[in-house]
């Protein structure tokens, strides 16, 4: 099993805040990276996939940049809204057959 | 509309009564998993299937059968459901074999094993 850590653990920042999470994860072998946002009482939707080293992808306002060597990734929000209150998970893949996820970055971000 | 539907949503139940939680999608998927949800942990992975006839077991796959002999459809049996197995479980859908695609989950099952 991977061991996949995210940090912090939880975040609560005030409307139009910039923030950023951290998700680390053993660098050999690595195949895949993905990021899901989860609403409580709602299933998680993807936000990027990312495979190569150096990769920054961009949906509105969150974007995250990927470094396979060191075996990190960072997810930015840039101008929090109430409504990117959600759990944020990282789930690396090292063999392309499975997804480990960590256990994800509870962000609150208060009007 | 494309989706993964899972079934039932809600379902209380007493140990050692079998059940069946059936997850279906419409998009042509190849590869497919269980996750459960636990308080304090990520999602685990149950058992997953590449393809059709084909599934392998995940982290957590004790008490758990599945079987994928069409390519939409993937249930997950508990066949003497115990307490410890009362949690949130997501079906989970990827277009591809290989991970390089994104999931698309189902709208979740909350289970309670009495």
């Amino acid at each position: 099993i991977l061991n996949v850590e995210q940090s912090p653990q939880s975040l609560h920042v005030q409307e139009g805040d910039s923030t950023n999470f951290t998700c680390s994860f053993p660098s050999s072998n690595f195949y895949a990276l993905h990021w899901y946002r989860w609403e409580t009482a709602k299933s998680p939707e993807a936000l990027f996939v990312m495979t190569l080293n150096g990769d920054e992808k961009k949906k509105g306002q969150i974007s995250a940049t990927l470094n396979t060597k060191e075996g990190y990734s960072y997810l930015y929000i840039k101008g929090s809204q109430p409504e990117d209150s959600a759990t944020y998970l990282c789930a690396p893949s090292e063999s392309g057959s499975r997804l480990t996820f960590g256990e994800g970055t509870q962000l609150t971000v208060n009007p | 509309e494309a989706q993964v539907t899972q079934n039932p949503r809600y379902l209380i139940t007493v140990t050692g009564k079998k059940l069946t939680v059936t997850c279906s999608q419409n998009m042509n998927h190849e590869y497919m998993s269980w996750y459960r949800q636990d308080p304090g942990l990520g999602l685990r992975q149950i058992y997953y299937s590449m393809n059709v006839e084909v599934t392998d077991k995940g982290d957590v796959p004790e008490g758990y059968k599945v079987s994928r002999k069409e390519k939409r459809n993937f249930p997950l049996i508990l066949e003497s459901p115990s307490p410890n197995q009362t949690s949130l479980y997501f079906c989970a859908s990827f277009r591809e074999g290989r991970l390089n695609t994104e999931a698309f989950f189902g709208q979740g099952t909350r289970l309670t094993v009495v």
